[in-house]
């Protein structure tokens, strides 16, 4: 098992729909979970944070964790073209100790929001 | 306010060079982790500077060594280059006194090795 995994893709959205967003990670005492997009050939960009289990809304985007389940998720609602990129679920692993904030990312979910 | 900056943004070598990379946090931040980005590929951790230290070590070889200077500013450098480090090299920064697990990336550096 990958210790970070997201849901294989290409994911295809119209415009104006829910694009749902899935990863699931290894390590039991994660206590933070981030989402980065990334566009084709640029840097990730920090997009969502959350620590507690639930819903954190932020704009059109909702990261939901679920961490009995090890698992966390992105919605996007009302997909625009402008969101078509490249996904990534990040956790800090710990291997025994604390992680320092070594991320571990999932291999990414490319989303196409076609209009 | 100046984000992360990274130097130089492409850079072509031929096996068995050695290349030197650049990074300066975002103001305010004074953790430098590094990741390898191959294409289609999630980053990988190449290792973490606090303190002018290495706090933190991912699975890459001894080629690979860093520095961190007192200004917080970074540099990865990559001895004996293989045609396998050809990637994206990405700096990323986190908040003094935040979590360290939120990080900020910078622009990369990509490093095509022929």
């Amino acid at each position: 098992q990958k210790e970070v995994e997201q849901n294989s893709g290409p994911l295809s959205v119209p415009e104006g729909a829910i694009a749902s967003l899935n990863c699931t990670y290894s390590d039991r005492v994660s206590q933070s979970f981030f989402w980065y997009r990334q566009y084709s050939g640029k840097s990730p960009e920090l997009i969502m944070s959350i620590y507690s289990n639930g819903d954190k809304e932020d704009g059109r985007f909702t990261a939901q964790l679920n961490k009995a389940s090890q698992y966390v998720s992105l919605l996007i609602r009302d997909s625009q073209p402008s969101d078509s990129a490249t996904y990534l679920c990040a956790v800090p692993l710990n291997a025994g100790g604390t992680s320092y904030g070594k991320l571990t990312f999932g291999q990414g979910t490319i989303l196409t929001v076609h209009p | 306010d100046a984000g992360v900056t990274q130097s130089p943004t492409h850079l072509i070598k031929t096996r068995g060079q050695q290349v030197t990379l650049r990074c300066s946090p975002k103001s305010g931040h004074d953790t430098v982790s590094w990741y390898q980005q191959a294409l289609g590929q999630g980053p990988q951790f190449i290792f973490q500077y606090y303190e002018e230290e290495e706090r933190q070590r991912g699975n890459f070889p001894d080629r690979f060594s860093g520095h961190q200077f007192p200004n917080y500013s970074s540099e990865l450098n990559v001895n004996a280059l293989l045609l396998g480090d050809s990637a994206l090299y990405l700096c990323a920064s986190s908040p003094s006194g935040a979590p360290q697990e939120t990080q900020y990336f910078g622009p990369g550096t990509r490093l095509l090795v022929l």
